[in-house]
């Protein structure tokens, strides 16, 4: 049973225009919510996490809306650049749990077209 | 600052034949270290985590093993590979109650 999903596998958009992916989880016990990037062939990258106290999160372009009641997260990047083409992964942490237990979902494939 | 040495970058293994990947990391002391794999398709798979030196826990049951044996160290092993064993494995490390893990660059495994 995935508790992570992210049910869109890719995105295409256009350069300079905004880029929303989505992720969906079942756990309410879940304390904090990430989202890394990854490149083929490489570790996926930090980017940006909120805490589930907490609906909205910024960082430069990014920004990542928590929807407690939907159990429902996005992830905006604005604007899109070429270079955030990547695999976007969304992940999840249950509250007491193990230190990193880190649940992931199977990722979205960003491409942003120029 | 912090970094994550993981290798080897690519292996290509007979089934049946032992594996011993290797992680370190610099510029930190006492992290909680993992052991995650991305099998073809799929999301990130907790398999181990250790939060200090010979403590190891599982998440999975496989035939795969952890070890650590310094506090900077985090090796994963196998006796015998399976063709399931195949995927991209990858070491990271976290501190504290900090949610953020930080990867090393990962080893993608193929099992023939």
């Amino acid at each position: 049973d995935q508790q992570v999903k992210q049910n869109s596998p890719s995105l295409s958009v256009q350069e300079g225009r905004i880029s929303i992916l989505n992720c969906d989880y079942t756990n309410s016990m879940f304390d904090y919510f990430l989202w890394y990037k990854k490149y083929p062939a490489e570790g996926p990258t930090f980017l940006i996490s909120i805490s589930s106290i907490k609906d909205k999160n910024e960082d430069g372009r990014f920004t990542v809306f928590l929807n407690k009641s939907a159990k429902h997260l996005s992830l905006h990047i604005v604007p899109s650049q070429p270079g955030d083409s990547a695999v976007y992964f969304c992940a999840a942490r249950a509250y007491g749990g193990s230190q990193g237990n880190l649940i992931f979902g199977k990722g979205t494939k960003l491409s942003v077209k120029p | 600052s912090q970094t994550i040495h993981q290798w080897p970058a690519t292996l290509v293994q007979p089934v049946g034949s032992p594996l011993s990947l290797e992680c370190t990391v610099e510029g930190t002391s006492n992290p909680n270290l993992y052991w995650y794999r991305q099998a073809a398709g799929r999301g990130l798979q907790l398999l181990f985590y250790s939060v200090g030196i010979g403590q190891i826990s599982s998440e999975v049951p496989q035939n795969l093993s952890a070890s650590r044996p310094q506090d900077r160290q985090f090796i994963l092993s196998s006796k015998k590979l399976l063709l399931s064993d195949s995927g991209f494995y990858l070491c990271a490390w976290g501190y504290g109650t900090s949610e953020k893990l930080f990867f090393g660059s990962g080893t993608q495994l193929s099992v023939l």
